[in-house]
């Protein structure tokens, strides 16, 4: 079966430049999670989605980044006027469910964004 | 403040058994969850759970803020990073910064 998948794979873009970044979760899964990893850094929690509402936005860096979800499926990670330090991994995960903590989160293979 | 920590390296040789430590500072986490991350691709989970469990040459120890992932048998193959994590009730993963297992032949 499909697991998750994020597109593009690979974004370059200039700095200032807005980018949306695009995970399409397994069919079914109800949580959705957007991670963040910079070079040499683990994975930094950005947002989760249960449904299409986002209970936690706690790990968004600035006002520049936000996400939404659409029909309980696809969501879209947007980064207005990109800096420098916005160039990461951005990996997206979706679970069943959120409650109990205890689900597996099924990763895609992330998009690699890089801010000239 | 909510931390993971583990090691950023660990050096092996083939065959042998592999232990990398994790411990945290998550305030209401009780499960741990432990994955293998090759570069590129999606993170992919291993073992998982708020108690000892094993699947297949992975095996993990568990303690109330700490937990070991074993790899048994290690091979080449098994070079990656390997991530441990935390969640709580919200099913928000806390993740450390990644071990990268080196195995020489």
């Amino acid at each position: 079966g499909a697991g998750v998948s994020q597109s593009p794979s690979n974004k370059v873009t200039e700095k200032g430049k807005d980018v949306e970044l695009r995970c399409d979760p397994i069919s079914g899964h109800t949580a959705l999670y957007w991670y963040r990893q910079s070079l040499g850094q683990g994975l930094e929690f950005l947002i989760y989605f249960q449904g299409n509402s986002a209970p936690d936005k706690s790990g968004l860096p600035s006002d520049r980044f936000s996400a939404e979800r659409t029909g309980g499926s696809v969501s879209t990670l947007t980064i207005q006027r990109t800096q420098q330090e916005d160039s990461a991994v951005y990996l997206c995960a979706s679970s069943p469910r959120t409650s109990g903590g205890y689900n597996e989160q099924f990763f895609g293979p992330g998009t690699r964004l890089t801010v000239l | 403040k909510d931390q993971v920590f583990q090691p950023s390296t660990v050096a092996s040789s083939e065959g042998a058994v592999v232990e990398i430590f994790c411990n945290h500072s998550v305030s209401n986490a009780y499960n741990f969850f432990w994955y293998l991350h090759f570069p590129g691709c999606a993170p992919r989970l291993l073992v998982k759970g708020s108690k000892p469990s094993q699947q297949g040459r992975y095996n993990m120890t568990y303690e109330r803020f700490s937990s070991s992932l074993l790899i048994l048998q290690v091979r080449e193959a098994d070079a990656a990073v390997y991530y441990c994590a935390c969640s709580s009730n919200t099913g928000k993963l806390i993740f450390g910064q990644g071990t990268t297992l080196q195995v020489k032949p």
